[in-house]
């Protein structure tokens, strides 16, 4: 089992904001980074840091965090983001450890 | 650009061992900054870190894999590999390689490889 949490499915209108949340307990010390992935592609990095995008990824992306909870916030979410989104950090013994994933709908 | 590409093959029959190799170009993979890291998918499923390694050979594994995992580097080629030994069903997924990059306080996997699917069967 994973040692970071996310909830399995959340929605969010088109247009409208949308937080996906990673709970764990090395986020209280370590950030996460965020991932993108589309059926049948291989994941993208999206958010690193304390709230760093990759070049090319979209501003409507950013992140932040407090106490165990790292969040992904998309904001004016669009069809395109529809996707399968994933947090990383490390386990208790320092081994980088992958969230459950989060399946997005754009409605 | 740096770019990935994984390699091996598609098929591999119970109790055998599963070998790929990860292909950097675009830049070295002896680079001091980065590690190099080996991630898989079981289908219809979500991520999960195998093992990485520094261009020196020094290799951190999923201790849950441990026991099988071998990963290695050929700095001459720009390569590293996977072997994961007596396979069983369950080690079919899509083999991911990707950079590992560390600061203080997080690290990130980007850029990732395409994939490649692995299927154990016999």
């Amino acid at each position: 089992s994973s040692e970071l949490t996310q909830d399995p499915a959340v929605s969010v209108a088109l247009g409208q904001t949308v937080r996906i949340t990673c709970q764990g307990d090395s986020l209280r010390s370590y950030y996460a980074s965020w991932y993108q992935q589309k059926p049948g592609q291989a994941p993208v990095l999206v958010i690193y840091g304390k709230n760093n995008r990759p070049s090319g990824i979209p501003d409507r992306f950013s992140g932040s965090s407090s106490g165990n909870t790292a969040s992904l916030t998309i904001t004016g979410a669009q069809a395109e983001d529809e996707a399968d989104y994933y947090c990383n950090s490390r386990d208790s013994s320092g081994n980088p450890v992958f969230g459950g994933g989060t399946k997005l709908t754009v409605l | 650009q740096l770019q990935l590409q994984e390699s091996g093959p598609g098929l591999v029959k119970p109790s055998e061992t599963l070998s790929l190799t990860c292909t950097v170009s675009g830049g070295s993979i002896s680079s001091s900054s980065y590690y190099w890291g080996w991630i898989r998918q079981p289908p219809g499923k979500g991520l999960e870190w195998i093992g990485s390694i520094y261009y020196s050979g020094s290799t951190y594994y999923n201790p849950s894999l441990k026991s099988r995992v071998t990963i290695s580097v050929d700095t001459s080629k720009n390569q590293f590999s996977l072997k994961l030994s007596s396979v069983t069903a369950a080690d079919t997924a899509v083999y991911y390689c990707a950079r590992l990059a560390a600061a203080a306080g997080t690290w990130w996997f980007d850029p990732w490889g395409q994939g490649t699917l692995v299927t154990v069967s016999s």
